[in-house]
């Protein structure tokens, strides 16, 4: 069946530019996940989803992130007047239910690069 | 321990070689333990979750165990292939949250 997608795959997008990106997860999955994992680090928690409601925002890491899961399946990601540090990869998960110990399955991250 | 930290940072072995890298977390509050394996331009690809100490799973030629009252778990890959290239990340989950917390990853190269 089909895993989560992401796109676009790569984005270059100018420093003050805004930039959208989309996460389709798997069908039925309750839990979403958006991660950043900047060069040479580990991916690092933005903000999760449990259908419609974001229940945890605490990662991001300004107020020009914004994250949005309106009808409890696709998500996407804003990010507002970029910045050369935002660039990184951006990964999202989804997972069947909302207990911790359930398997992540990600998509394939979206390279953001920040001129 | 306050972070997930993983060692070594990338390691270089030859074909049939079997390796393995430590991920250790903090203690306190944990929950679970996730391995992941990730190719370059793919997706992160699970291959073990774990919660109990003393706990050990085995998906082919890769293993895992967890000790939670130190705070640590081993990946093992007996007999390395080229196909086994990639880098392993391993996160933990703490008690109460959903996110996972990842550390920075070994990256494998197995040469022919």
């Amino acid at each position: 069946g089909a895993g989560v997608s992401q796109s676009p795959r790569y984005k270059v997008a100018k420093r003050g530019q805004d930039v959208a990106l989309r996460c389709d997860p798997i069908s039925g999955h309750v839990s979403l996940f958006w991660y950043q994992q900047a060069l040479g680090q580990g991916p690092e928690f933005l903000t999760y989803f449990q259908n419609e409601a974001q229940l945890d925002k605490s990662g991001l890491p300004s107020d020009r992130f914004f994250a949005e899961r309106p009808e409890g399946s696709v998500s996407t990601l804003k990010i507002q007047r970029t910045q050369q540090e935002d660039s990184a990869v951006y990964l999202c998960a989804s997972s069947l239910s909302s207990v911790s110990y359930n398997e992540q399955f990600f998509g394939p991250g979206t390279r953001l690069t920040v001129l | 321990i306050l972070n997930v930290e993983q060692s070594p940072q990338s390691l270089h072995v030859q074909e049939g070689d079997s390796t393995n890298f430590t991920c250790s977390f903090p203690s306190s509050n944990f929950y679970a333990l996730h391995w992941y394996r990730w190719e370059t331009a793919k997706s992160p690809e699970a291959l073990f979750v774990m919660t109990l100490n003393g706990d050990e799973k085995k998906k082919g030629r890769i293993s895992a165990t967890l000790n939670t009252k130190e705070g640590y778990s081993y990946l093992y890959i007996k007999g390395s292939q080229p196909e086994d290239s990639a880098t392993y990340l391993c996160a933990s989950v703490n008690t109460g949250f959903q996110k996972l917390v990842f550390g920075t990853g070994t990256r494998l190269l197995v040469s022919p």
